[in-house]
């Protein structure tokens, strides 16, 4: 089955830095990848999303980058700011029939005023 | 729309005790998933459902079972709960079109301790 690995676990950056999340996972049929975040006490929320047929997407200060060759995927948050500290995960999937997702183990963002 | 809602939101249960988390969505989504998530290991599928009858096992199926009865409602059950089953449990629904995936959708939790 697929794995998805995440990294790193924890990210402290300073207001208006920018801030980056990693993730490589293992099966190439994967060709759907989403980024959600999870505030305090609540479930988590799609971000932004990135398909296979293209390798960078861009949603205001958030982009995603896909390396299919390589097997990874990353978030970049630009310009942060303080309500963008939450946990932000990773996820992997493919679209044959199969909805269901793999997801990483998190990263936790703490954005220092 | 409430989207996807989660009873109860709290429980706590003596180990051998049962139980069943309803999760309800009004989107008219065909999917649902139940995930549970642990400190350090993300979220992990137990069950999910392609549709309205159907039930599939996902990675961590063992002791939960789960019904789909309604196409709104997506039923897991502990038969005899443990201290491993304490956890935040969600759920979640989704849709896709012509074999695309869309997001998920999740609901607020359920906070589980298991004594």
């Amino acid at each position: 089955g697929e794995n998805v690995e995440q990294h790193p676990s924890t990210l402290s950056v300073q207001e208006g830095d920018s801030a980056v999340i990693k993730c490589t996972y293992s099966d190439s049929a994967s060709n759907y990848f989403p980024w959600y975040k999870q505030e305090l006490g609540k479930g988590p929320q799609l971000i932004i999303d990135i398909r296979s047929n293209v390798g960078e997407k861009k949603d205001q200060r958030i982009a995603v980058t896909l390396n299919k060759t390589a097997k990874h995927f990353s978030l970049h948050i630009t310009e942060t700011q303080p309500e963008d500290s939450a946990v932000y995960f990773c996820a992997a999937g493919t679209n044959f029939g199969n909805e269901k997702l793999t997801f990483g183990t998190g990263t936790r963002l703490t954005i220092i005023p | 729309n409430a989207g996807v809602t989660q009873t109860p939101k709290f429980r706590v249960l003596k180990t051998g005790q049962s139980m069943t988390l309803l999760c309800a969505q009004d989107m008219n989504h065909e999917y649902m998933y139940w995930y549970r998530q642990d400190p350090g290991m993300g979220l992990r599928l137990i069950h999910y459902s392609v549709g309205e009858g159907t039930t599939a096992k996902g990675e961590v199926p063992d002791g939960y079972n789960v019904s789909r009865l309604k196409k709104q409602n997506f039923l897991l059950g502990l038969e005899s709960a443990a201290p491993s089953q304490t956890s935040v449990y969600f759920c979640a629904s989704s849709y896709s079109i012509s074999g695309r995936s869309y997001e998920q959708y999740f609901g607020p939790g359920t906070r589980l301790t298991v004594t």
